[in-house]
């Protein structure tokens, strides 16, 4: 257990709704990540954040998707519309800044139907 | 595009016996990560390289890494079932920065067998 929490760690949907997911990261551990992984692939990087800040956005994050960060503490990844191109485990991971070691968390399987 | 390539994928071996996964990567930079993952479990650090020739060792997992040649190694001696899980490395997309947007290889899928 890295002490990083992600919910639901699962989550079953029809086509086009709308779903969200949430990250508890370490707390101090003001950098998050949000990544993607699909089975027998690494993970890919999809958005980033430094406290509250949003400061990157994959290309492989289309409009239908959208992270928050409110007060630089928990995270949320929503998607709109799902697909099922979109059935991924989504993973969070934290780090602090000067450091290089990222805390990655249990992830949320999505399975989109 | 930086592109992180390992070899071999898959790798089936008998308990006991040593062997060596490669990383190669298509950028300049001197920070590489590895990583394990169990079957349905989340990402766990193993190693953290941060310059040319760091050589790293935890029981019987040693990783290394030559920047020159782009490549690290993951070195496993006399291996045991518990080490079964699938491996990844990965570099900071930004190069030598510490941004943290890391890339992914495939990974490598680890059998140990008694």
């Amino acid at each position: 257990d890295t002490g990083v929490s992600q919910n639901p760690r699962h989550k079953i949907t029809k086509r086009g709704q709308n779903v969200t997911f949430r990250c508890d990261p370490i707390s101090e551990h003001n950098r998050l990540y949000w990544y993607r992984q699909t089975l027998g692939q690494g993970p890919e990087f999809l958005t980033y954040f430094q406290n509250e800040a949003q400061l990157e956005k994959s290309r492989l994050l289309s409009d239908r998707f959208s992270a928050e960060r409110p007060k630089g503490s928990f995270s949320t990844l929503e998607i709109q519309r799902t697909e099922q191109g979109d059935s991924a485990m989504y993973l969070c991971a934290n780090s602090r800044d000067g450091t290089d070691t990222q805390y990655f968390g249990p992830g949320t399987r999505l399975t989109v139907l | 595009e930086l592109k992180v390539e390992q070899n071999p994928l898959f790798l089936s071996m008998q308990e006991g016996k040593n062997y060596t996964i490669y990383c190669n990567y298509s950028t300049t930079s001197d920070r590489l990560y590895w990583y394990r993952q169990d079957p349905g479990k989340s990402l766990e650090s193993l190693f953290v390289l941060l310059s040319n020739g760091a050589v790293k060792q935890e029981g019987r997992l040693m990783a290394s890494l030559d920047t020159k040649a782009r490549l690290s190694t993951l070195h496993i001696t006399a291996a045991v079932h518990d080490l079964s899980a699938t491996y990844f490395c990965a570099v900071d997309r930004e190069g030598s920065s510490n941004t943290g947007k890391l890339i992914f290889g495939q990974g490598t899928t680890l059998q140990v067998k008694p």
